[in-house]
């Protein structure tokens, strides 16, 4: 079946630097590819999402990358700030009716 | 507003109890999904379903059950809850549109 892998687990920065978390997935049919961040206590909420159509999305601080090839994706998050503290997950889905598998999630921590 | 909602924000149960896990959503979405939240594993999926009385198995159905008799609900049933069953659990609904998945506040399981 899918399995999606997500680096690192944590991730320190200070506030001001980027951040880069990366995916890879093993179903080369995969074709959505959603990020999550969740604040502690709270249900996860969509930052952004990719289709395999696309190599590439920006939404203000936020970008993700796809390289279909080496079945790999990336979240970016430049200009850090304490408020992007939480745990982000990758996932990866085929297909309308595929299922959305997650990686193990990244606690990011933005130090003042 | 996406809401997506799940009966209990914690249960406590006892172990061999049969437990029920109501979700319900109000969007008509078409995919339904229940995932399994510990500290280090990430978002492990249990159950899928891609419509009324449809289910796929996800990574970790072992000692769980779903049903789906109506679009809007979802339920995961703890056949003979056990220990290591206790764990945060979260619903997640998506349509085959878009693909974006909403998750329910989710549902702290102890079992003892």
């Amino acid at each position: 079946g899918e399995n999606v892998e997500q680096h690192p687990s944590t991730l320190s920065v200070q506030e001001g630097d980027s951040a880069v978390i990366k995916c890879t997935y093993s179903d080369s049919a995969s074709n959505y590819f959603p990020w999550y961040k969740q604040e502690l206590g709270k249900r996860p909420q969509l930052i952004i999402d990719i289709r395999s159509n696309v190599g590439e999305k920006k939404d203000q601080r936020i970008a993700v990358t796809l390289n279909k090839t080496a079945k790999h994706f990336s979240l970016h998050i430049t200009e850090t700030q304490p408020e992007d503290s939480a745990v982000y997950f990758c996932a990866a889905r085929w297909g309308s009716q595929g299922n959305l598998i997650f990686g193990k999630g990244t606690k990011l921590s933005v130090k003042p | 507003d996406v809401k997506v909602t799940q009966s209990s924000r914690y249960l406590v149960k006892r172990t061999g109890e049969k437990v029920f896990l109501e979700c319900v959503q109000d969007m008509d979405h078409e995919n339904m999904f229940w995932y399994r939240q510990d500290p280090g594993l990430g978002l492990r999926l249990i159950y899928f379903s891609y419509d009324v009385k449809m289910k796929e198995k996800g990574d970790i159905p072992e000692g769980y059950s779903v049903s789906r008799e109506k679009k809007e609900r979802f339920s995961l049933i703890l056949e003979s809850a056990s220990t290591n069953q206790t764990s945060m659990y979260l619903c997640a609904s998506s349509s085959i549109v878009d693909r974006q998945a909403f998750f329910g506040q989710g549902t702290r399981l102890t079992v003892v």
